[in-house]
């Protein structure tokens, strides 16, 4: 059974502070591991596909790296604003292309 | 630019009755799936298709069935309805190999 596990499960963050998640998923079988943000009432939106080993993505404040060899990828926020509060989810594509959901990160940002 | 449509947005069913979810989508994606999202836990998949005229089971099948009779369109059934079911589904779509997927908003199922 494919295990993805994210960490922490939610998260306090004072407004302007940075922060990071981790998403942890199986090193085998890997295609893509992907990231959404989840905001309350919505639906989930992605954020980035990554395929490489060693792939860094950048959307504004909000950057993720990866490491296929060891199962993991990081999350980045930069400078935390009250919008950015939502669940933070992760998702891995295996080698038949399906894909295996994390729990998700809640991120609560502090005014 | 509809993207993914679900309905229907929210709903009550008494214990055994029958029900159908549709999701539709007009962005020409192969792939679709039902997810369930329950409190706690991450997006279970419930059942998905490859592309029209295809269903597959996925970690969460039992006491739903499926049909993607056009590209478009995505449906979840439920023949005899279980408070277990209570949850909130979500559909995606998505195109190809490495692609994101896309959300429906969502349909709060709750089953009395």
């Amino acid at each position: 059974i494919l295990n993805v596990e994210q960490s922490p499960q939610s998260l306090h963050v004072q407004e302007g502070d940075s922060t990071n998640f981790t998403c942890s998923f199986p090193s085998s079988n890997f295609y893509a591991l992907h990231w959404y943000r989840w905001e309350t009432a919505k639906s989930p939106e992605a954020l980035f596909v990554m395929t490489l080993n060693g792939d860094e993505k950048k959307k504004g404040r909000i950057s993720a790296t990866l490491n296929t060899k060891e199962g993991y990828s990081y999350l980045y926020i930069k400078g935390s604003q009250p919008e950015d509060s939502a669940t933070y989810l992760c998702a891995f594509m295996d080698s038949n292309y399906q894909l295996i959901w994390g729990a998700g990160t809640k991120l609560i940002i502090k005014p | 630019n509809a993207g993914v449509t679900q309905t229907p947005k929210f709903r009550v069913l008494k214990t055994g009755q029958s029900m159908t979810l549709l999701c539709a989508q007009d962005m020409n994606h192969e792939y679709m799936y039902w997810y369930r999202q329950d409190p706690g836990m991450g997006l279970r998949l419930i059942h998905y298709s490859v592309g029209e005229g295809t269903t597959a089971k996925g970690e969460v099948p039992d006491g739903y069935n499926v049909s993607r009779l056009k590209k478009q369109n995505f449906l979840l059934g439920l023949e005899s309805a279980a408070p277990s079911q209570t949850s909130v589904y979500f559909c995606a779509s998505r195109q190809g190999s490495g692609t994101e997927a896309f959300f429906g908003q969502g349909t709060r199922l709750t089953v009395v």
